[in-house]
Order: structure tokens, then sequence, then C-alpha cells
């Protein structure tokens, strides 16, 4: 099994709303982290989690939390978002956090936030 | 800090080579990758290069490293119609944080 598995696809929120983005990977890998992608741009690198802690987080608004329960899953809850928060969200996962160690991507979700 | 610069659109003819180009800043990186994203998809890993190799050959896919000038191309023999997509060069910050700055996206467009 070489996939991470992101749920759901698709995702539309008010910007009064809570929701959970999810992520599933069992390749044993031991980081994950979250990218956001807008339209026809990079993705950024928002959250890094290294053997289920926190290791990098590049000044993400507080109303991004992520969470990792275990080395397998990854969640980011997402509460009282801006319409300017809409985009790609996309999970990948690593061996480790070492250089070198290559990112596999999931296929993403796409939020929009009205 | 790190910055990687593509062109932003590349167009070829089915059946021929395609080269995508992409600079970078820091000289200190040691991995530099190529990523490819279809419409509404993630990003799948292509190849990747260490910093003390000039070329890597894989397939289709040719890495050349030109480490003096801190140039990346990314060559496609024969390039398909399933070709088409936007080819993302990333370098990797030196640090042990595994973290990748992305360029902007070359968007390759195959025609017959």
């Amino acid at each position: 099994d070489t996939e991470v598995t992101q749920t759901p696809k698709h995702l539309v929120m008010g910007m009064t709303n809570k929701k959970s983005l999810k992520c599933e990977q069992h390749m044993g890998h031991r980081a994950m982290y979250w990218y956001k992608q807008k339209a026809k741009k990079p993705p950024e690198l928002m959250f890094v989690y290294s053997y289920e802690k926190l290791s990098i987080n590049e000044s993400v608004p507080s109303r991004f939390s992520p969470e990792c329960p275990n080395s397998s899953l990854l969640n980011l809850h997402l509460h009282a978002l801006q319409p300017e928060d809409s985009a790609l969200y996309l999970c990948a996962s690593s061996r480790g956090q070492a250089d070198g160690e290559k990112l596999f991507f999931g296929s993403g979700t796409q939020l929009s936030v009205l | 800090g790190e910055d990687v610069e593509q062109s932003l659109f590349l167009s070829v003819r089915e059946g021929d080579s395609s080269v995508i180009n992409c600079t970078y800043t820091d000289s200190s990186s040691t991995y530099l990758y190529w990523y490819k994203q279809e419409p509404g998809a993630g990003l799948q890993l292509l190849t990747y290069i260490f910093s003390n190799m000039d070329m890597k050959q894989d397939q289709r896919l040719t890495v050349l490293l030109n480490k003096k000038d801190k140039h990346l191309s990314l060559r496609i023999a024969d390039t398909q119609t399933g070709d088409s997509a936007i080819y993302f060069c990333a370098a990797q910050l030196n640090g042990g944080y595994n973290k990748l700055i992305f360029g902007a996206g070359t968007r390759l467009a195959v025609h017959p």
C-alpha cells in the first residue's frame, strides 16, 4: 500500500462551521505533513508531525488546528474559517523527517468557505 | 530564504521531447525533486536528484543538474498526451526538517 488517503475530497463550509479533514497512510511513515495550495499556486507547508509530535508550524492561524492521534492518521480541524482559506489541502507522508526522505502526497481536499 | 523559479507554460507536439527548467537560489539544497500534478489531483513524485549528481535517468525522464548555475531541468522523451499536467520543481531546505520549497509550476500542454 503506497497511498495517502484523504477525506473528504470536497468540502463546502460556512464561516461559523466546524469541520475536520482526515488523512491516513499505512506505509509505516513516521512524518506527516499538511500543505495548502491556492489555485494556480505551488503548495505551501502548514504543519509537520514527526513521530506524532508537532515539529513545524509555519505560523498558521489558530483557526487551523492539526492533530495526529497515531502514526497512521493526521487530522486538520477547521473552525471560523474565512473565504480566503478556500484552497486545496494536501496531506503528505514520508518515512522520516530527515533530509532526503521522499514525500508521498494524497489527492487533497478541495475546500470552499462561503 | 530559498526561492525556486520555473517558466509557467510549455507547449510541445506529441512524440517530441519536453524540457522543463528550474532555478533555485540556495546552493546548500541537497535534494531537488520533480513532482507532477494533474487537474484536481495531488502531487505525484516523478524523480529526484541528489546535489552531488549531474544527471539522473529514469525511463523517459532525464534530470540534469548544474550546481554552479543552480539550474535543474527535466527532460521527458517521447512526450505523450498523458504527460499534460503541471510540473513542480522543489528544493529541500537544509536543516534536517525535510522542508520543501516549490516553484510556481510549469503547465505542460501536449498537442497532436
